[in-house]
Formats: C-alpha cells, sequence, structure tokens
C-alpha cells in the first residue's frame, strides 16, 4: 500500500528564510503527488501537484517541489518565508493503480514562522 | 461557482445519539470522497462516491458509519451511535471527471468540526 513520510511535525524558520518541508513516499512504481496547505479551521487547498510531466513543479504563493525519484522524495520549498504562510501542510498521494484516486496523506508539518 | 460547502460547520452530540453530516460538492464534479481528521489518526480516507453509487467503502472505520449520495450532488454522511472517538474533523472532497484521473484536482470543503461528549 501506498504511504507518505512527512519528516518534522513542527517547523519554525524566520520570516525572509527558506522553508523545507520533507516528503517522502513508499512505492516502487512513482504515483501522483500533491501538497495541500490548511490554515486554522479551513478546508486543505491544493497547493501543487506532480503528474510525471514535469519533476519541478512550481504551485502557488511561490512554493515549489521537486521530484526526486532516486530519493522516493517530494519535498515542498519556498525561498522567502512570509508570516501569512504559518500553517498546516500535508503531503499525499495517489496511487494509479487504484481507480477511486483516493488522497493517502502524511501526518503533516506544521509550520510556524518567526518574525 | 461556489466551492464545496459542509453543514453544519460544528456538531456537538452526546455519546450514543446519531448525526448527520452534508457535503455540497462543486456543481458538475461527479466524484466526491469523504475524509476525516483526527489528532490521533491524522487525514484518513472513508469512502468514494462516482455518482450516486459507492465503489470504495474501505476506509469506513464500522458499520455505524454510513453514507449516501443523491441526484450525483448532495451527500450525507451518517454515524449511529456515536462514541467519543468519532470525535474529528469530517472534510468532504470533490473532483470533475475531466479525463485526468488521479491529476485532477480534490476541491475540499471546510469540514464539519464533531465534538462527541
Amino acid at each position: 500500500a501506498q504511504s507518505v513520510t512527512q519528516l518534522g511535525s513542527h517547523v519554525s524558520v524566520s520570516e525572509g528564510a527558506l522553508v523545507l518541508l520533507r516528503c517522502n513516499y513508499s512505492s516502487s512504481v512513482p504515483p501522483y503527488l500533491f501538497w495541500y496547505v490548511q490554515y486554522p479551521n479551513q478546508g486543505l487547498q491544493l497547493l501543487l501537484k506532480y503528474t510525471s510531466a514535469a519533476t519541478l513543479v512550481k504551485g502557488i504563493n511561490g512554493f515549489e517541489a521537486e521530484f526526486k525519484k532516486s530519493e522516493t522524495s517530494f519535498h515542498l520549498t519556498k525561498p522567502s518565508a512570509h508570516m501569512s504562510d504559518a500553517a498546516e501542510y500535508f503531503c499525499a498521494v495517489s496511487d494509479l493503480k487504484d481507480s477511486s484516486y483516493k488522497l493517502i496523506f502524511g501526518s503533516g508539518t506544521r509550520l510556524l514562522v518567526r518574525p | 461557482g461556489a466551492g464545496v460547502s459542509q453543514s453544519p460547520s460544528n456538531k456537538v452530540t452526546e455519546k450514543g445519539k446519531d448525526v448527520e453530516l452534508r457535503c455540497d460538492p462543486i456543481s458538475g464534479h461527479t466524484a466526491l470522497y469523504w475524509y476525516r481528521q483526527s489528532l490521533g489518526q491524522g487525514l484518513e480516507f472513508l469512502i468514494y462516491f462516482q455518482g450516486n453509487s459507492a465503489p470504495d467503502k474501505s476506509g469506513l472505520p464500522s458499520d455505524r458509519f454510513s453514507a449516501e449520495r443523491t441526484g450525483g450532488s448532495v451527500s450525507t454522511l451518517t454515524i449511529q451511535r456515536t462514541q467519543q472517538e468519532d470525535s474529528a474533523v469530517y472534510l468532504c472532497a470533490s473532483r470533475s471527471l475531466g479525463g485526468g484521473g488521479a491529476t485532477d484536482t480534490q476541491y475540499f470543503g471546510p469540514g464539519t468540526r464533531l465534538t462527541v461528549l
């Protein structure tokens, strides 16, 4: 079964610093991968997705992620953190063999941005 | 034009009572999902609808949980004889069947926070 691992339940950065949120997937066949963001008391919003078209994926709000098959990773980065980036971030995978295309989520990483 | 809506936004119930949670997907989205977000289990899939049928119910935790969808639109998740471990945020998502399959984006509603006392 597919799974994703997010290293670090909490990540704290200073405003203006690099943001790096880690995600590793377990699959012998590269799945489709997603990053979602959840602001307090809100639903999930898609940041970006990897669908095998390009390994470097650019998303909204200045975020990007790079798919690395050799490392089974899909880490999320942003060059310069803003206070408004403080939220919880979820990496998710969708199994291509599963016709429901349901999402399997990691445990989430809460990003704290210090002024 | 609006996004996925869910009601109620908050529900407090007593142990043993039945509850119904409602999801209105984006108009025209034929795929609908229910997920549950809890402190202990994180975000987990419950059930998937394609149209009015549910080909994947593998995430429903017990037979106290059921869901239906009518008219290919609104869906209701019902929890019978609620237990304290059912306390969670229940999220609904919808997806258009645009031919992209897994690449089509799932759009999430704001969720219903269920508290079982």
